[in-house]
């Protein structure tokens, strides 16, 4: 029964180093989204895509990118991580028809030392 | 300010309590969501309200337009409520995009 999978729980990395976040849907959504979520401050969105190779940045974009070259696969990237970017990463997906509900993966929690 | 504020921040109830979450928003909106969050992190999408009441086993959601105020209520409450819930709005002021409030932490006791 599982619909969006994130391929890391808990990561830890070191300051500068390259980071990825793999998220897959298996159910066919056209939208997925990359959220950070912090103490305090709720979701933020990083980016979003409407479609494949498509992207849009969110709220708060700078120090990440992203890819999509398949449909069911988001990916955020970290060029260079840095201790501020250290958070829970969790990823949606939602259907374009649908009633906008969004499924959640089950979040990655970076470390960056 | 944030444009989605929940209240309380935290809370703490014995088992079978009725227990009442509510949100307040300041922005137009066109729907509003209700998500639970276990520990561990996933998240999951409890109801999608733009009017009135929805009941779903144990759990009811009510929205009022006018005073941009929602409420989630969990009725018997039971250790297994234990989470975060999370109020979020879709508003056309930010192109339909979630805005979600901090959450509210709920620990129902045996």
């Amino acid at each position: 029964d599982v619909k969006v999978t994130q391929s890391s729980r808990y990561l830890v990395k070191r300051t500068g180093e390259k980071v990825f976040l793999e998220c897959v849907q298996d159910m066919d959504h056209e939208n997925m989204f990359w959220y950070r979520q912090d103490p305090g401050l709720g979701l933020r969105l990083i980016y979003f895509s409407y479609d494949v190779k498509m992207k849009e940045k969110g709220d708060i974009p700078e120090g990440y990118s992203v890819s999509r070259e398949k449909k069911e696969r988001f990916s955020l990237i970290l060029e260079s991580a840095s201790t501020n970017q250290t958070s829970m990463y969790l990823c949606a997906s939602s259907s374009r028809t649908g009633a906008n509900v969004l499924t959640f993966g089950a979040g990655s929690r970076l470390t960056v030392l | 300010k944030n444009e989605v504020e929940q209240s309380p921040q935290n809370l703490t109830a014995q088992e079978g309590e009725f227990i009442t979450i509510n949100c307040s928003y300041s922005v137009g909106i066109s729907a509003l969501h209700w998500l639970q969050q276990h520990p561990g992190g996933g998240i999951v999408s409890l109801f999608m309200l733009s009017s009135g009441k929805k009941k779903h086993g144990r759990l009811i959601a009510t929205i009022n337009i006018q005073e941009k105020h929602s409420s989630l209520h969990i009725t018997a409450s039971h250790p297994r409520d234990s989470a975060v819930y999370i109020c979020a709005v879709r508003s056309p002021l930010y192109a339909d995009k979630l805005i979600f409030g901090t959450g509210t932490r709920l620990q129902v006791f045996p």
